[in-house]
């Protein structure tokens, strides 16, 4: 079982607020992935980290989107002023290596924009 | 253009039939495929990869899946299913380039079976 945490589990926030997540990795793993699931089961990948540094990122969302991967700090993912289009699953993954490795997933953030 | 197509939305079946999930895929690379299942209410859990070697890979909780590159698929299978196999099934396609390895998803098959 994954032993990847995700905080909050849920978070609801209005039009044009903050929304911050964070995510804890399994222990010794140092590459970090962020997803979003939508409500049609659709992934969109966001983000990863190697360690520190940012490895691949998608445009994040018109740069509403940041991330980090702070060293000895949970990673985070923040959406500076949130819409409704942004209500979805927040999964956060961690894997032993970059390449090949399953990747291990946590509960998710469930975000709701009213 | 690298994708993952699960065909079907539902499956559903008797518990102690054999179970057979459809995914294909399109890459232009060696596919390094994944399948993963979601119970309600918890998070995704990975069930098998394959990476190379064996077309066959056996993974947790029973399943095992068949990598065929002839006609681009990676379709999961069980038998005989039991009632407790019902969830959401993905498909996963890791990503090429950009230096990462991010898993491109299918939409999922909702299995259900019935006892």
């Amino acid at each position: 079982n994954s032993k990847v945490i995700q905080t909050p589990r849920y978070l609801v926030k209005g039009q044009g607020q903050k929304a911050k997540m964070r995510c804890i990795p399994e222990k010794g793993h140092p590459v970090v992935f962020w997803y979003q699931q939508n409500k049609n089961n659709e992934f969109k990948f966001l983000i990863n980290f190697q360690n520190q540094e940012v490895l691949q990122q998608i445009d994040m969302t018109e740069k509403r989107f940041s991330a980090e991967c702070p060293s000895n700090s949970p990673c985070s993912l923040e959406i500076q002023s949130s819409e409704a289009g942004d209500s979805a699953l927040y999964l956060c993954a961690s894997s032993p290596w970059g390449y090949y490795a399953e990747q291990f997933f946590g509960p998710g953030t469930r975000l709701t924009v009213l | 253009a690298q994708s993952v197509d699960q065909p079907d939305a539902h499956v559903t079946l008797y518990e102690g039939a054999s179970l057979e999930l459809r995914c294909s895929y399109s890459y232009s690379a060696a596919p390094y495929l994944f399948w993963y299942v979601q119970y309600p209410g918890q998070s995704l859990q990975f069930l098998l990869k394959y990476i190379t070697g064996d077309a066959v890979v056996k993974g947790t909780k029973g399943f095992e899946a068949e990598f065929r590159k002839s006609n681009s698929s990676f379709n999961l299978k069980k038998s005989p299913a039991h009632w407790s196999d019902s969830a959401k099934y993905f498909c996963a396609l890791e990503g090429l380039g950009g230096g990462s390895a991010k898993l491109i998803f299918g939409e999922g098959t909702k299995l259900t079976v019935s006892s």
